[in-house]
């Protein structure tokens, strides 16, 4: 069936690091793709999307780039600051639906 | 004022009881979702509904059910409540368009 699988939490930074966080996806149609962001004690904000093959999601400086070759849509960012501590969570919307992967954890220290 | 409601933020009840989490949105869409989230495990889709007259199971519907009394309101009842019902509860709505989905701030369950 469908799925997500994101890297394992926690990921502790340093402010100004450069941020990586995996996910990978199966599916058997054409999902569009999503990362959402979840601050402590609030609901999921849309972060970034794609929509299909090789499009880049961009958004308050993260970027993933939708490749359909790896089934990847890996988070990025240049330089994190301590306000990006959060859970990231990656999804893909198939059939009006969104799959979740399990969320990780981002701590940026000062 | 927020796009998506959900009351209550909290609640704390016994094992047994029966229990409602309502929804509210004001973003004029026609799709409503219920996620529960538990650590680790992301979220899991409950139950979702496309227009009024349309209600889905999730992925893990046993145990809950929902009633979408109109466009813009979509609850979940938990009959007889278990402590592995014990998560955080989101709702969430979207157009049939983007398929962007956009979360209220949660019902935090307890159940004891």
């Amino acid at each position: 069936g469908d799925s997500v699988t994101q890297m394992e939490g926690p990921v502790t930074l340093s402010e100004e690091a450069f941020l990586t966080i995996n996910c990978t996806y199966t599916a058997t149609g054409y999902p569009s793709l999503f990362w959402y962001v979840q601050y402590p004690g609030e609901g999921l904000q849309l972060l970034l999307k794609a929509t299909k093959a090789d499009d880049k999601g961009s958004n308050k400086g993260f970027e993933a780039t939708y490749r359909k070759e790896t089934t990847s849509f890996h988070l990025e960012k240049g330089s994190v600051q301590v306000s990006d501590s959060a859970v990231y969570f990656c999804a893909l919307s198939i059939g009006g639906k969104l799959i979740f992967g399990q969320g990780t954890e981002l701590s940026v220290k000062p | 004022d927020a796009d998506v409601t959900q009351t209550p933020r909290n609640r704390i009840t016994k094992t047994g009881k029966r229990i409602m989490l309502e929804c509210s949105q004001t973003k004029g869409h026609d799709r409503m979702y219920w996620y529960r989230q538990d650590p680790g495990l992301g979220l899991r889709l409950i139950y979702y509904s496309f227009d009024v007259k349309d209600i889905n199971k999730g992925e893990i519907s046993d145990g809950y059910s929902v009633s979408r009394q109109a466009q813009a309101k979509f609850s979940l009842s938990l009959e007889s409540a278990i402590p592995n019902q014990t998560a955080l509860y989101f709702c969430a709505t979207s157009d049939s368009f983007t398929h962007e989905q956009y979360f209220g701030p949660g019902t935090r369950l307890t159940v004891t």
